[in-house]
């Protein structure tokens, strides 16, 4: 059983589309995060939600917003994909804030 | 503004020998430290953690050492196998000090593990 879920695992879209990129844990975790891997390959937090509620938002455009419809689902949505939107997009999950983090597979979004 | 930094972009080390990896921070209210391996298309997996409080941390064929007055942790691995050869990742937080547990990410370092 995959404990981080995430689909799709490619994402090649056009710039301006709308995109969603979905996240799963069966962990029974209260804490979700997504983080962007960039061409450079730095891993950086984007948010952090605990029990459904966002608690990082870190300087990222507010064309991605990020919607918690349980504890085990964090969503992630972008709006008017840019070129520079373009990375591997990882969710990951913790028991509580202050716990260990579980990575999912990564998505990888391609803009053209 | 790179708080975390793994200056070794790439590593290659013989099989059954000891791999180092090293990693330098600069933030000072860091008190929790992570090593993450990562292989290609999947995402990173824990490995191993050390408190602020420790300088050793050891889990069978891993070990970190953290110095903190030079802001500086290694990751040990004796003896090293083919199985390892992967993207070592450097992690490092307030751990419990802000909600959320924000990990702050070294570049990575690419080790090679030659049978």
């Amino acid at each position: 059983d995959t404990a981080v879920s995430q689909t799709p695992k490619y994402l090649v879209t056009q710039m301006g589309n709308d995109k969603s990129i979905k996240c799963e844990q069966n962990l029974g975790h209260d804490t979700m995060y997504w983080y962007k891997q960039d061409s450079k390959k730095f891993l950086k937090i984007m948010f952090s939600y605990n029990n459904k509620e966002l608690i990082i938002n870190e300087t990222v455009p507010n064309r991605f917003s990020p919607k918690s419809p349980d504890k085990a689902h964090l969503n992630l949505h972008i709006n008017s994909l840019e070129l520079g939107d373009s990375a591997v997009y990882f969710c990951a999950s913790s028991k509580t804030f202050a716990d260990t983090q579980y990575f999912g597979p990564g998505t990888r979004l391609t803009v053209l | 503004d790179q708080q975390v930094k793994q200056n070794s972009p790439s590593l290659s080390v013989q099989e059954g020998r000891i791999s180092i990896l090293n990693c330098d921070y600069t933030n000072s209210m860091f008190d929790y430290f992570l090593w993450y391996k990562k292989y290609p298309a999947e995402g990173p997996t824990f490995l191993i953690s050390i408190s602020s409080i420790k300088d050793k941390n050891e889990d069978g064929r891993f070990t970190v050492f953290l110095n903190k007055s030079a802001k500086h942790l290694s990751l040990h691995i004796v003896p090293s196998q083919p199985g390892d050869s992967a993207v070592y990742f450097c992690a490092a937080s307030n751990n419990g000090k802000a909600a959320g547990n924000k990990l702050t990410f070294g570049g990575g370092t690419r080790v090679l593990v030659k049978p």
